[in-house]
C-alpha cells in the first residue's frame, strides 16, 4: 500500500534562518507531488507542484522553493525565513488523472519567531 | 476562474443533530469533487469522491454528499454527528482533469455535548 511520510512534524525557526521540509512517498512510482500551506485560519494554498523529476511548477512567487532530487521525494526550501512562512505545511501525492484524489501527509506545524 | 464557495465558515451543532456543510462551485463541462476532513494538526483525510455514476455519494464516519449539476452543489451531510466529527471540512474541485484541485476555503465542525 502506499504511503506517504512529511517531517518533522513541527518546527521553531528564527527570522532568516533556512528551512528545509522533506516528503517521501512509498508504494508508487511517478506520482504528481504537491506542496500546500495552510496558514491561520485561512485555506490551503498551493505552493508548488511536480510531476516528475527535476520539474517543478511554482504556483505563487514567495521566499520559498521546492525541489525532487527522487521520484518519491520532495523538498521545500528557503534560504531566509521570513515570519510570514509561519503556517501548517502539507504535502500531497496523486497519480495522473485526479480521479483518485489527492493523499496528504501528516503536516509541518512551522512557527518562524 | 474556477472556484469552489463554502458559505459557512463555522458551523455548531449538538451532537445527536444533523448536519448539512454546504460546497458550490462554479460552472464547468465536467469535474470530480471531494470532500475532505482535517483533524486539528493533522493531514487533511479523504471522505468521499463523486466522479460519475449515483448523484448520492457514502463515504467513511457515516457522511454522505449528493451532487446537484444544475445548483453546481456538492453538500455533505450526516444525520447525527458525533463530538468525535469536531474537525474542519474541505470541498475540493478538479476541472476537466486538470493537474490540481481547487480547495474551498472550509468549514470548522463544533459539535456540541
Amino acid at each position: 500500500s502506499q504511503t506517504i511520510h512529511q517531517w518533522p512534524a513541527t518546527l521553531v525557526q528564527p527570522v532568516g534562518s533556512p528551512l528545509s521540509l522533506e516528503c517521501t512517498v512509498e508504494g508508487t512510482s511517478n506520482p504528481n507531488l504537491y506542496w500546500y500551506r495552510q496558514a491561520a485560519g485561512r485555506g490551503l494554498q498551493l505552493l508548488f507542484y511536480s510531476v516528475g523529476i527535476g520539474q517543478i511548477s511554482s504556483e505563487v512567487p514567495q521566499n520559498l522553493s521546492a525541489s525532487r532530487p527522487q521520484d518519491r521525494q520532495f523538498i521545500l526550501s528557503s534560504k531566509k525565513l521570513l515570519l510570514s512562512d509561519s503556517g501548517f505545511y502539507l504535502c500531497a501525492w496523486s497519480l495522473g488523472v485526479l480521479g483518485r484524489g489527492y493523499t496528504f501527509g501528516s503536516g509541518t506545524r512551522l512557527t518562524v519567531v | 476562474a474556477q472556484s469552489v464557495t463554502q458559505l459557512d465558515s463555522q458551523v455548531p451543532v449538538f451532537e445527536e443533530a444533523p448536519v448539512e456543510l454546504r460546497c458550490n462551485y462554479s460552472s464547468s463541462v465536467s469535474v470530480y469533487l471531494f470532500w475532505y476532513v482535517q483533524y486539528p494538526n493533522q493531514g487533511l483525510q479523504l471522505l468521499l469522491k463523486y466522479l460519475s455514476g449515483s448523484t448520492l455519494v457514502k463515504g467513511i464516519n457515516g457522511f454522505e454528499a449528493e451532487f446537484n449539476k444544475s445548483q453546481t452543489s456538492f453538500h455533505l451531510r450526516k444525520p447525527s454527528v458525533h463530538i468525535s466529527d469536531t474537525a474542519e471540512y474541505f470541498c475540493a474541485v478538479t476541472y476537466n482533469y486538470g493537474q490540481n484541485f481547487v480547495f474551498g476555503p472550509g468549514t470548522r465542525l463544533s459539535v456540541l455535548p
